[in-house]
């Protein structure tokens, strides 16, 4: 059974610019998180959709980030414009539904020089 | 707030020691408790402990969740180098929701 796909691995920015993030579930899980890491951390939940509904985006700073899950399956998520402090991993999970054992992605370094 | 805290930091530790990670938590309605171990980026899963399952094994780990001191711990006997990563620790919230640790980083001396 494939994992949690996510795209690019690494990304190098310069505060202000945009960038975008793609994440693949696993078949068939129904439950999609977002999450940031920040060095020294534990992850931080961003946005959480059931199929292509949010369940929870109370961390989500909307102001400048924003993700979509339009057919359920992939979900991208977008920082426009990026600050410095959003230097982290960005990691995506999926369960089958909510409450059950999330799996992780390989997740994506951010960098914003 | 929900908090979950746990310690050491981070630990160094020779092959072949045991060792004890501990992680405790004040979360106001409290689901399961969950151990996750991350080498790089990805956390994987490891154990999930609920008040029916108090106590998980695997190979040379195991966790015990102790409901009344609002704890638990991971051991690791005969560690290995490939025991060394980041082990994480997260309580689900009656409303699924998992309120994170910030690790504790176990590196293995060969």
């Amino acid at each position: 059974e494939a994992g949690v796909a996510q795209s690019p691995r690494y990304k190098i920015i310069e505060k202000r610019q945009s960038v975008a993030f793609w994440c693949n579930p696993i078949s068939g899980h129904a439950t999609l998180y977002w999450y940031q890491q920040i060095l020294g951390q534990g992850p931080k939940l961003l946005i959480q959709f059931q199929n292509n509904g949010v369940v929870d985006d109370s961390q989500l700073p909307k102001d400048r980030f924003s993700a979509e899950r339009l057919k359920g399956v992939d979900s991208t998520l977008k920082i426009q414009p990026a600050k410095l402090e959003d230097s982290a991993v960005y990691l995506c999970a999926s369960s089958l539904t909510v409450g059950e054992t999330q799996y992780f992605g390989p997740g994506t370094r951010l960098l914003v020089l | 707030e929900d908090k979950v805290v746990q310690s050491p930091l981070s630990l160094v530790v020779h092959e072949g020691d045991t060792v004890t990670l501990n992680c405790s938590y004040e979360v106001t309605n409290f689901r399961s408790l969950l151990w996750y171990k991350q080498e790089k980026k990805a956390p994987t899963f490891l154990f999930m402990l609920t008040s029916s399952g108090i106590e998980k094994k695997s190979g040379r780990l195991s966790s015990i969740l102790d409901k009344k001191e609002l704890s638990s711990i991971l051991n690791i006997t005969a560690t290995q180098t490939g025991d060394s990563a980041i082990y994480l620790c997260a309580v689900m919230d009656s409303n699924y929701q998992l309120i994170w640790g910030a690790g504790t980083k176990l590196i293995i001396k060969p």
